[in-house]
């Protein structure tokens, strides 16, 4: 059980470039979050898929960013023309019987 | 909205010391609580769960019991070793097919040998 994979795990970008990152959810896991940590706002949701359905996107910000899920083995949170704010470490968890499992993260910096 | 309160920001404790991190909630329905911990460089790590009122979760020597009269689910464990030194997050979920997770602002621990 490789765990949750995510790529890259380090990305640095210029501001007003696209990110996107990429998550890999252990198999047979059903739901698929996005989390972005930094140390001033802790760790945040942002957004979830339940059998590759949207379910929730309430802590997206509205403007710039979006997440998919094309099939069941993988979603990727795309952020356009980022900004030096956007910098943190964005986690995708995938959850089995309502218990959320982490993947190591990848560290964005926007310069 | 939902939230999590963790009274300590930082913890310094010896090998053998007992542990505890106070962790409070606000939620409009009946939540499943969690603890994770996360290493340096690493995603947050599930310790347990626990679901219901009096309900005792425990892992790798951790435990603790959810108290829904006292909005409370504390961590403790009897013995820390310096292994333990992470950071400690204790997290609300909805109940049934549990949604986003509510996150409190994390513990430092450090275990000093």
């Amino acid at each position: 059980n490789a765990g949750v994979i995510q790529t890259p795990r380090h990305k640095v970008t210029g501001k007003g470039q696209e990110a996107t990152l990429w998550c890999e959810p252990i198999s047979g896991h059903s739901a698929v979050f996005w989390y972005r940590q930094t140390i001033v706002q802790g760790l945040e949701f942002l957004t979830y898929f339940r059998n590759q359905a949207p379910i929730d996107d309430s802590g997206m910000p509205k403007e710039r960013f979006s997440a998919q899920m094309p099939n069941q083995s993988h979603s990727t949170l795309k952020i356009q023309s980022t900004q030096p704010q956007d910098s943190a470490v964005y986690l995708c968890a995938s959850s089995y019987q309502d218990t959320q499992y982490f993947g190591p993260g990848t560290r964005l910096l926007v310069l | 909205g939902d939230s999590v309160t963790q009274t300590e920001g930082q913890v310094a404790l010896s090998e053998e010391d007992f542990l505890t991190i106070h962790c409070n909630y606000s939620a409009s329905g009946y939540p499943a609580l969690f603890w994770y911990v996360q290493y340096p460089g690493e995603g947050p790590q599930f310790l347990f769960r626990a679901s219901r009122d009096k309900e005792k979760g425990s892992s790798r020597g951790f435990e603790a019991t959810y108290d829904k009269g006292t909005t409370s689910f504390h961590l403790r464990k009897a013995s820390v070793q310096e292994s333990d030194s992470a950071v400690y997050y204790c997290a609300l979920g909805e109940g049934t097919n549990t949604g986003k997770l509510t996150f409190g602002d994390g513990t430092v621990l450090t275990v000093k040998p």
